[in-house]
């Protein structure tokens, strides 16, 4: 199991800003950084997989950047509106295991 | 939704007594993993089942078992339960092709409250 670390813990975002945070993890024997978006009482939803260094994936307005030789992925939400108010959590995987960080939760204000 | 189902929604038991839980993985999964979430973290691996088969486990003690059916459906099981093993139980079912990158679904989870 990896040591992943996220960051900030939680923030919070006045509606229309644009906002993004972090996900540590260990460089050596990367294979794929999975990101996902959990709303209070529902499923984590998957976002992103991510495996190649200098990858970017969009989604909408949800946006990840990968670096697997520093070990860390960082996740844009543009002009943040309140549906994006959830728990983001990042996962590295090793072959079939994903080692979750705590996520950031977003709390976006009207 | 996922298309992954868990139940019960919300449990409680006593320290000692023995749980089940169960999960109904993505139809054309055959591939279930099971993750426990305590308070303030993010999931932890305990094991996952491929074709009803363990295919691997995460460092959780022999107390927490599980089982895979024909239908991919799933069991986890925890016997003996002491008051850390409150947590919320999430599954996760895939359809494993590339192993790392294959995208894992997952339910809303089972809480379990241990007095």
């Amino acid at each position: 199991i990896l040591n992943v670390e996220q960051s900030p813990q939680s923030l919070h975002v006045q509606e229309g800003d644009s906002t993004n945070f972090t996900c540590s993890f260990p460089s050596s024997n990367f294979y794929a950084l999975h990101w996902y978006r959990w709303e209070t009482a529902k499923s984590p939803e998957a976002l992103f997989v991510m495996t190649l260094n200098g990858d970017e994936k969009k989604k909408g307005r949800i946006s990840a950047t990968l670096n697997t030789k520093e070990g860390y992925s960082y996740l844009y939400i543009k002009g943040s509106q309140p549906e994006d108010s959830a728990t983001y959590l990042c996962a590295p995987s090793n072959d079939y295991k994903l080692s979750f960080g705590a996520g950031t939760t977003v709390t976006v204000r009207a | 939704e996922t298309g992954v189902t868990q139940s019960p929604t919300h449990l409680i038991k006593t320290r000692g007594q023995q749980v089940t839980l169960r999960c109904s993985s993505q139809s054309g999964h055959n591939t279930v993993s099971w993750y426990q979430q305590a308070l303030g973290q993010g999931p932890q691996f305990i094991f996952q089942y491929y074709r009803e088969e363990e295919n691997g486990r995460g460092n959780f003690p022999p107390r927490f078992s599980g089982l895979q059916f024909p239908n991919y459906s799933s069991e986890l099981n925890v016997n003996a339960l002491e008051l850390d093993d409150s947590a919320l139980y999430l599954c996760a079912s895939s359809s494993p092709t590339r192993g790392s990158t294959d995208t894992q679904y997952f339910g809303p989870g089972t809480r379990l409250t241990v007095l």
